[in-house]
């Protein structure tokens, strides 16, 4: 089955700089790459995805990037603020196949002041 | 957007007995519920797959007759703990795609089941 790789599994930013947090995944079939922000104790809230026909995506500070080849999924924020500290997921999922999203192990961003 | 209710939020149980948690697709029809379960500082790992009408498809490791799904209608899915011990506590979650629209998934928002 589909296993998905995440890293780092903490990241420190200084408020305004950027992060990067990168993702591999097994299964070539995926195509369907969401992310999602979790705060403790919440539903993790989808903030962006990509579909494997598409190479990148952005949205104000968020861009995904998709290496289908690599099988390589990046996200980026840019211009971080406080409230971007959370624990970030990426996931994958065969669309119209089984549908189901497996979840890498996660990212805890720190954005310090 | 799509909504999906779930409950209870919180459940404390004694060991041995069982814990029903439901989810409901609010203003969509749910024809496939994604069960979750996430251990502290960890990821969400899925245990199960419900499609409406018939019986969930099981992840390895995951015991069906410990964790008994019912998916009985397009709107409500429901994830029984049965014998619940100590180490079933956990955050449960439910996710579910509406059909056709080419739309996310939506999540509930979660059971957190403490056994004592």
């Amino acid at each position: 089955g589909e296993n998905v790789e995440q890293h780092p599994s903490t990241l420190s930013v200084q408020e305004g700089d950027s992060a990067v947090i990168k993702c591999t995944y097994s299964d070539s079939a995926s195509n369907y790459f969401p992310w999602y922000k979790q705060e403790l104790g919440k539903r993790p809230q989808l903030i962006i995805d990509i579909r494997s026909n598409v190479g990148e995506k952005k949205d104000q500070r968020i861009a995904v990037t998709l290496n289908k080849t690599a099988k390589h999924f990046s996200l980026h924020i840019t211009e971080t603020q406080p409230e971007d500290s959370a624990v970030y997921f990426c996931a994958a999922s065969i669309r119209n196949r089984d549908d189901k999203i497996i979840f890498g192990k996660g990212t805890r961003l720190h954005i310090l002041p | 957007g799509a909504v999906v209710s779930q409950h209870p939020s919180r459940v404390i149980c004694k060991s041995g007995t069982s814990v029903k948690i439901e989810c409901r697709s609010l203003d969509f029809q749910a024809t496939t519920m994604f069960w979750y379960r996430q251990f502290p500082k960890q990821s969400l790992m899925l245990m199960a797959t419900s499609n409406e009408g018939s019986k969930a498809t099981y992840e390895q490791g995951v015991e069906k007759d410990k964790f008994l799904i019912n998916h009985a209608s397009l709107t409500l899915s429901t994830l029984t703990v049965t014998s619940a011990h100590p180490e079933d506590s956990s955050f449960y979650i439910c996710s579910a795609r509406e059909e056709g629209t080419g739309q996310g998934y939506t999540f509930g928002s979660g059971t957190r089941l403490t056994v004592v």
